[in-house]
Order: structure tokens, then sequence, then C-alpha cells
């Protein structure tokens, strides 16, 4: 079975802070992802890597960065927590079929909720 | 850009019916189309994912079926169980996966 684990459950930050929200996954996938999801808005898409060191912004990228370095691991970093970046945050990772296309289910962690005061 | 639509929103069934959710979708051009589970404050779990050359997918009580060309997605879950309450999501994969709102179903025994 596929595990994608997100290595906190539940976060406390204060405004401006420099968060950091990891991810692993051992599966091998080429794809990882990073979403956030808010009650009322749904799943939004931060960011997404098809490969080390590759990144690509996804439809919420602002105030956010990642990183890349080892295949299994894709980092979320909050450059400076503002309230407005509190929510659930999403773990994602998939392997890549042809044209870079996502092609098969895509396995998600369990969730980081990230509270900031 | 995709805008992905689930209809309705909620629903609750008495135990053994079975449960039809919706999915649209504005661009037909996609490569699959994902349906996932997601239990309260947990992550999503795959059920089911349809290639764009498929017409529909079966996994146990569930079946999902495909009109690219109309833009829809449905979900069928046969003698819905009370285990089976959760938010179901679909998202349709243009290159990235977008989401709908889900449907979040209430089974009652």
């Amino acid at each position: 079975d596929v595990k994608v684990t997100q290595s906190s459950r539940y976060l406390v930050k204060r405004t401006g802070e420099k968060v950091f929200l990891e991810c692993v996954q051992d599966m091998d996938h080429e794809n990882m992802f990073w979403y956030r999801q808010d009650p009322g808005l749904g799943l939004r898409l931060i960011y997404f890597s098809y490969d080390v060191k590759m990144k690509e912004k996804g439809d919420i990228p602002e105030g956010y960065s990642v990183s890349r370095e080892k295949k299994e691991r894709f980092s979320l970093i909050l450059e400076s927590a503002s309230t407005n970046q509190t929510s659930m945050y999403l773990c994602a990772s998939s392997s890549m079929g042809d044209r870079g296309v996502s092609n098969s289910p895509l396995h998600f962690g369990n969730g980081t909720r990230l509270t900031v005061t | 850009k995709q805008e992905v639509t689930q209809i309705p929103a909620a629903l609750s069934v008495p135990e053994g019916e079975n449960l039809v959710l919706n999915c649209s979708f504005t661009d037909s051009a996609i490569y699959n189309l994902q349906w996932f589970r997601q239990d309260p404050g947990k992550g999503l779990t795959s059920l089911l994912l349809i290639q764009s050359s498929q017409r529909e997918q079966t996994s146990g009580r569930l079946n999902a079926s495909l009109d690219k060309s109309s833009g829809r997605s449905t979900l069928y879950i046969a003698a819905s169980q009370p285990g089976d309450s959760a938010t179901y999501l679909c998202a349709a994969n243009d290159y990235k996966l977008s989401f709908g709102a889900g449907t979040t179903v209430t089974v009652r025994a």
C-alpha cells in the first residue's frame, strides 16, 4: 500500500514565523502535490513537482514556496505565516504517465491542520 | 479554466438504498477522472479512476461512469451502509486535477 506521511497532524504558529510542512511518500512516485482545503472553497492546488528539483505553481502559490531535494520528500514552506494561511494542508503523490500527466490515482496523506495566530 | 461541480451538496438516505452522486466538468479534454472519499478530519482516499478512453469502472459496490462529451461522471454506490457516510469528491484531470466541492452523504441505520 502506498503511504504518504505528513510530519504533523496539528501545528500552531505565530504570524510572521517561517513554517515548514514535510511530506514523504514510499512508492517512488514522480509526482507530488500540495493542496489546501478550506470550507466553501474546496481543494486548491498550491504547488506540484514532477521530478526532483522541479516544481510548478498551482492555482494559489502566493505566500508559499516548495522544495524537492529527494524524490520521496516534498516540503511546503510558508515564508512568513499569516492568519489567512490557517487551513488544512494536504500532500499527495502519484506516478507519472505520458507527457507528465498523472495516470494513476492520487494518494493523500492525512493532512496537517495549521493554525496561525 | 476547468470548473467541476457536484450536485447535490448533501444527501441523506436510509440504509440499503442505492446512492447516485453526480459530477460535471466544463472542459471535456481530460486525461482521466477520479473519485475520492473523505472522512471528517482526514485526507482523501482514492475510490476509482476512469481513463478518458473508458466509459466506466467498477470496484465492489462502486461503479463510476464517464461521458466525456457531455462533461459528466456519475458514482453509483449499491446497497448503501452506514459506513458509507462520508464526503465524496470528484476530480477532473486535464494535466492538473480540479476538484469539485464534494457531496456529503449520510446513510441512516
